[in-house]
């Protein structure tokens, strides 16, 4: 099955710089790729996706890039706020088998 | 909207005892999906439905866990005997279709299991 490998597992950074989280996957026919956001107590919330078709996607200050000869995706979130403090997931699916890294805590420092 | 429904928000039990966790998907969505979420690891898909029927249950611990979706609406997902290791947040989602990668999912708030 699937394997979806999420690095690095905590991230620390100063208001307002980028922050960066990557992703790999192990099935070349998985086609698309959501990003979660999940706060302290709260289900995972749906912040950006990306198919297999597309390269890019932006939305604002995220943006998500994959690579699928090299089966990576990434997330970027720029002018990172302290709000933007989660945990964040990187998810792989094939029709709907969705499976999901172990998590970036992310923390924002203002 | 409504979103996806799931009760209760907790439990707590003993183990070796039983537990049964219930899921309202969102109107018309024929998908439904059970994760296991322990703490500070990423949601763990246990089974999917689509309608009535079982699409994967691969990861489905089968010697304790069970779960229904009869009516193609509601589901429930039971433990019986639970053990410690049990004791995680247990998500529902639903999407419109198998093809998630169109419509994507949506959560329900999850009931968190402590097993003592």
């Amino acid at each position: 099955g699937e394997n979806v490998e999420q690095h690095p597992s905590t991230l620390s950074v100063q208001e307002g710089d980028s922050a960066v989280i990557k992703c790999t996957y192990s099935d070349s026919a998985s086609n698309y790729f959501p990003w979660y956001k999940q706060e302290l107590g709260k289900r995972p919330q749906l912040i950006i996706d990306i198919r297999s078709n597309v390269g890019e996607k932006k939305d604002q200050r995220i943006a998500v890039t994959l690579n699928k000869t090299a089966k990576h995706f990434s997330l970027h979130i720029t002018e990172t706020q302290p709000e933007d403090s989660a945990v964040y997931f990187c998810a792989a699916s094939i029709f709907g088998d969705m499976r999901f890294g172990a998590g970036t805590r992310l923390t924002v420092k203002p | 909207e409504a979103g996806v429904a799931q009760s209760p928000r907790y439990k707590i039990i003993e183990k070796r005892q039983s537990v049964a966790f219930w899921c309202n998907p969102i109107s018309g969505h024929a998908t439904l999906y059970w994760y296991q979420q322990i703490l500070g690891q990423g949601p763990k898909l246990l089974i999917q439905f689509q309608n009535n029927g079982v699409v994967d249950d691969s990861q489905l611990p089968k010697d304790r866990f069970s779960a229904e979706r009869l009516k193609g609406v509601d589901s429930t997902l039971k433990i019986q005997p639970a053990k410690l290791e049990d004791s995680a947040v247990y998500l529902c989602a639903s999407s419109l279709d198998l093809r998630a990668s169109r419509y994507g999912y949506t959560f329900g708030s999850g009931t968190r299991l402590t097993v003592v």
